[in-house]
């Protein structure tokens, strides 16, 4: 399909643990790009990775954090979760620029209870 | 005030009609805006690229009007795989805001 795979697809975890997401970009694709999708929601931007550098956060708190590895691979990691932090996390690989296409992996669901 | 307001819908239409929604969005600096489709509890999958000058593909037709930050969708001929839910969304430097989808339902 795009290319972009992630892991895993589903898992549960419990309030106050810490969660690891990964994800493959697509080949050839440097840039790195990380949503959360809450339920009757649209995607929300949480940060992109450009060549192993944050170059790009949205309105998420610092417990979000992530990384991105020299092949452009790419963890999105929470820590101490909330209930709240209950979605659908999507990674998306492009090349870098604003008006290339971003393809989707998809997603990792993820419950806290 | 929201990056990205659409109409939720839901629109209910059948087979052979004609359907348009449309969003808003409130960063007159925004630099390109799309459409993805999103089918339920799947990943969203990039429907078209909206230009100003209006574009179409197939039974798609998408507009974007800057001046009133605007931009819509209409679908000609619906078929029943066109249920969805509908993302409006806009770049902006690094980062893609998304509107919380308008979803239509097409009937037999």
């Amino acid at each position: 399909e795009t290319g972009v795979t992630q892991s895993p697809t589903h898992l549960i975890k419990t309030r106050g643990q810490q969660v690891t997401l990964r994800c493959s970009s697509q080949s050839g694709h440097n840039t790195v790009s990380w949503y959360q999708q809450a339920l009757g929601q649209g995607p929300q931007f949480i940060f992109q990775y450009y060549r192993e550098e944050e170059n790009g956060r949205g309105n998420f708190p610092p417990r979000f954090s992530g990384l991105q590895f020299p092949n452009y691979s790419s963890e999105l990691n929470v820590n101490a979760l909330e209930l709240d932090d209950s979605a659908l996390y999507l990674c998306a690989s492009s090349l870098e620029g604003p008006g290339n296409t971003i393809y989707f992996g998809e997603g990792s669901w993820l419950t806290v209870v | 005030r929201k990056e990205v307001e659409q109409d939720p819908g839901p629109f209910n239409v059948p087979e052979g009609a004609t359907v348009a929604f449309n969003c808003t969005y409130s960063n007159s600096a925004s630099q390109s805006f799309f459409w993805y489709r999103q089918d339920c509890r799947k990943e969203p999958k990039l429907l078209m690229s909206v230009y100003s000058s209006g574009n179409e593909d197939g039974r798609f037709t998408a507009q974007l009007n800057r001046a009133s930050q605007y931009i819509s969708l209409l679908i000609r001929d619906s078929k029943l795989s066109d249920s969805a839910t509908y993302l409006c969304v806009v770049n902006t430097d690094y980062k893609l805001s998304f509107g919380a989808g308008t979803t239509v339902t097409v009937r037999a």
